[in-house]
């Protein structure tokens, strides 16, 4: 089946500084990924919703100078978290989607970031 | 917009007994409907979907779910429990073209 895989698995930074999440669709190329973020015992919230070649769609609320989110090629999207706050800390899923269908979205493993 | 409600933040079973995990949704066209589940610390894994054929779906791990129109309804289901199903459950809603929305989740314990 298809795999998307995101780095780093856990990530610990100080706050202030900036850290990189990468989402890979591994064996298939996604037209649309899309950023989701999870606090402890709780719902995942949608953040953004990203296509190739083209700006962040963000949801409202996410603040989009400070999560920095880039698409540039059908296998990878990143998420910068910019000067980042202990309030930042989460875990965050990524999923892709090869065709938009409803049926073809898998999601990444997701990364815990911790700011200290 | 659409929306998913699932019922129980907190589902205990016994050991060898029936699961039942609620979810309703709400959506102006029709959804997409899908059941993951999440072990502590780890990422999603997609227990079955619903995507308008048959309305019966079987998924991974015994799990198999409905698609009840007429009440709304996705519900989760699982004959017989086992300790490995302990997780957290989440329910969630598409219309094909738009993210996953997803319900709060229901944490499954299961007692020996």
């Amino acid at each position: 089946g298809a795999v998307v895989s995101q780095h780093p698995s856990w990530v610990i930074c100080k706050s202030g500084t900036s850290v990189k999440i990468e989402c890979r669709s591994l064996d298939f190329q996604a037209t649309t990924m899309f950023w989701y973020r999870q606090f402890p015992k709780q719902s995942l919230m949608l953040m953004a919703t990203s296509n190739e070649g083209s700006k962040a769609t963000y949801e409202q609320g996410v603040e989009k100078d400070k999560f920095l989110i880039n698409h540039a090629s059908l296998t990878l999207s990143t998420l910068t978290v910019t000067s980042a706050h202990p309030e930042d800390s989460s875990f965050y899923i990524c999923s892709a989607s090869r065709d938009m269908t409803g049926n073809t979205i898998y999601f990444g493993e997701g990364s815990w970031l911790t700011v200290v | 917009a659409q929306s998913v409600t699932q019922l129980g933040s907190h589902v205990s079973v016994s050991e060898g007994a029936l699961v039942l995990l609620r979810c309703n949704y709400s959506s102006s066209v029709p959804p997409y409907l899908f059941w993951y589940v999440q072990y502590p610390n780890q990422g999603l894994q997609l227990l079955l979907k619903y995507t308008s054929a048959a309305t019966l779906v079987k998924g991974i791990n015994g799990f198999e779910a409905e698609f009840k129109k007429s009440e709304t309804s996705f519900h989760l289901t699982k004959p017989s429990a086992h300790m490995s199903d302990a997780a957290e459950y989440f329910c969630a809603v598409s219309s094909g073209n738009t993210p996953l929305v997803f319900g709060k989740g229901t944490r499954l314990s299961v007692i020996a």
